[in-house]
């Protein structure tokens, strides 16, 4: 019954190959995100889809492509990956269209590790 | 530019003092404020989020507080626990979906 899940939870790889990070809601909700969580903590979106359409991208590098199949998953693909990749990525969600209240909460996934060497 | 400073950095403090953990933000033209926890090693967990119209609120023992006009939030703890270890971030939503968050508080409570 986990509201938003990640896979995998760790990635170990080496520089230069292409990985996919999944997520998950199960809120119902029709907005998702991707953040990145560098080493000194510090978290910073990088994408937003409402819908399965994207509204926020940030400069990302175009290394990273999201991919919304419908508006309950929202993958991360990464291609060519850099040691400057390594971080801590989550995936949140909210509900954008339930004006005021709690209905605009983020909630977070746990996080998915990703190690390049 | 919008900027979220957190302060302090981390904070310890012994079991059962109340704390004040405080956010500051440079532009007042946000949509909501969220408070979260983060534990070691695991993702974020909303504690509280304040809409741009109230000026606090409450869910058991954290009351956090909003004031627009000066930029400033804080989350109050109450009777500290050691379970309440972990570090605490703050994040603004301006206008436009997208959390700006501040580097976060790191706070220790001993028992």
């Amino acid at each position: 019954d986990t509201a938003v899940s990640q896979t995998p939870k760790y990635l170990v790889t080496q520089m230069g190959n292409d990985k996919s990070i999944k997520c998950e809601q199960n809120l119902g909700h029709d907005t998702m995100y991707w953040y990145k969580q560098d080493s000194k903590k510090f978290l910073k979106i990088m994408f937003s889809y409402n819908n399965k359409e994207l509204i926020i991208n940030e400069t990302v590098p175009n290394r990273f492509s999201p991919k919304s199949p419908d508006k309950a998953h929202l993958n991360l693909h990464i291609n060519s990956l850099e040691l400057g990749d390594s971080a801590v990525y989550f995936c949140a969600s909210s509900q954008e269209r339930v004006a005021g209240g709690l209905g605009e909460t983020q909630y977070f996934g746990p996080g998915t590790r990703l190690l390049v060497l | 530019k919008q900027e979220v400073t957190q302060i302090p950095a981390a904070l310890s403090v012994p079991e059962g003092e109340n704390l004040v953990l405080n956010c500051s933000f440079t532009d007042s033209a946000i949509y909501n404020l969220q408070w979260f926890r983060q534990d070691p090693g695991k993702g974020l967990t909303s504690l509280l989020l304040i809409q741009s119209s109230q000026r606090e609120q409450t869910s058991g023992r954290l009351n956090a507080s909003l004031d627009k006009s000066s930029g400033r939030s804080t989350l109050y703890i109450a009777a500290s626990q050691p379970g309440d270890s972990a570090t605490y971030l703050c994040a603004v939503r301006p206008r436009g979906g997208k959390l700006i968050f501040g580097q976060g508080t790191e706070l220790s409570v001993k028992p």
